[in-house]
């Protein structure tokens, strides 16, 4: 079967670093793709991976590992905003998005 | 209107009704999606369509149904609704072959 896990919840302190996993196993690979979600609105767009390395984008960098089924988001500089969930999901082999659960990531002053 | 417009935004109704909630987008995406999201879980789409006149099952289809008569509007359908069907629908679009999808602000449904 087609799984994506990440942890359910983390917490981090504002100015601080934090990295968010998630792991893979589906039936072919066209892309890993993090977005964003605050509390009550829809998922918006952060990034795309298709290729192993690092891609960064301001705060925020996304990492993939595509023998390892394996990425992270990174987010540097914690702003309160920041406070969302945070939802991986995988392009398979028919070009269909396989989301993850979310990580609710936490924000304390 | 501007990117994808959901309606309604929150509705309450009573097993056994049908209800259909609307989905419309003003970017000539060719690919639209319904999904649901219950806490714990990811997404889950329930149908898709790549083009006007085409539409899919996704990962949970039973008890909905969608059309596409044309580019812009993606209708969602609940028959015979059930307390199961409790959930927030999000609707998407995309251009064919890409994962960056852009959602409407979600329509949360209650069946009691």
């Amino acid at each position: 079967g087609q799984n994506i896990d990440q942890p359910t919840e983390m917490t981090a302190t504002e100015g601080a670093i934090v990295q968010i996993n998630c792991t893979y196993q589906t039936s072919g690979f066209n892309g890993l793709f993090w977005y964003q979600q605050h509390a009550g609105e829809a998922p918006t767009f952060l990034s795309y991976n298709v290729l192993d390395g690092l891609e960064e984008k301001g705060r925020f960098s996304s990492f993939l590992s595509r023998s390892k089924g394996y990425s992270y988001l990174l987010l540097k500089e914690l702003q309160m905003k920041d406070s969302a969930s945070y939802l991986c999901a995988v392009s398979d082999s028919n070009y269909q998005l396989i989301w993850g659960a979310g990580t609710k990531l936490i924000i304390k002053p | 209107i501007a990117g994808i417009t959901q309606a309604p935004t929150s509705q309450i109704l009573a097993a056994g009704r049908r209800m259909t909630l609307r989905c419309t987008q003003d970017m000539r995406h060719n690919a639209m999606y319904w999904y649901r999201q219950d806490l714990g879980l990811g997404l889950r789409l329930i149908h898709y369509s790549n083009t006007a006149g085409t539409t899919g099952k996704g990962e949970v289809p039973d008890g909905y149904s969608v059309s596409r008569a044309n580019t812009d509007d993606f209708p969602l359908t609940l028959a015979s609704a059930v307390p199961s069907q409790t959930s927030v629908y999000f609707c998407a679009s995309s251009d064919v072959g890409t994962g960056e999808l852009f959602f409407g602000e979600g329509s949360r449904l209650t069946v009691l």
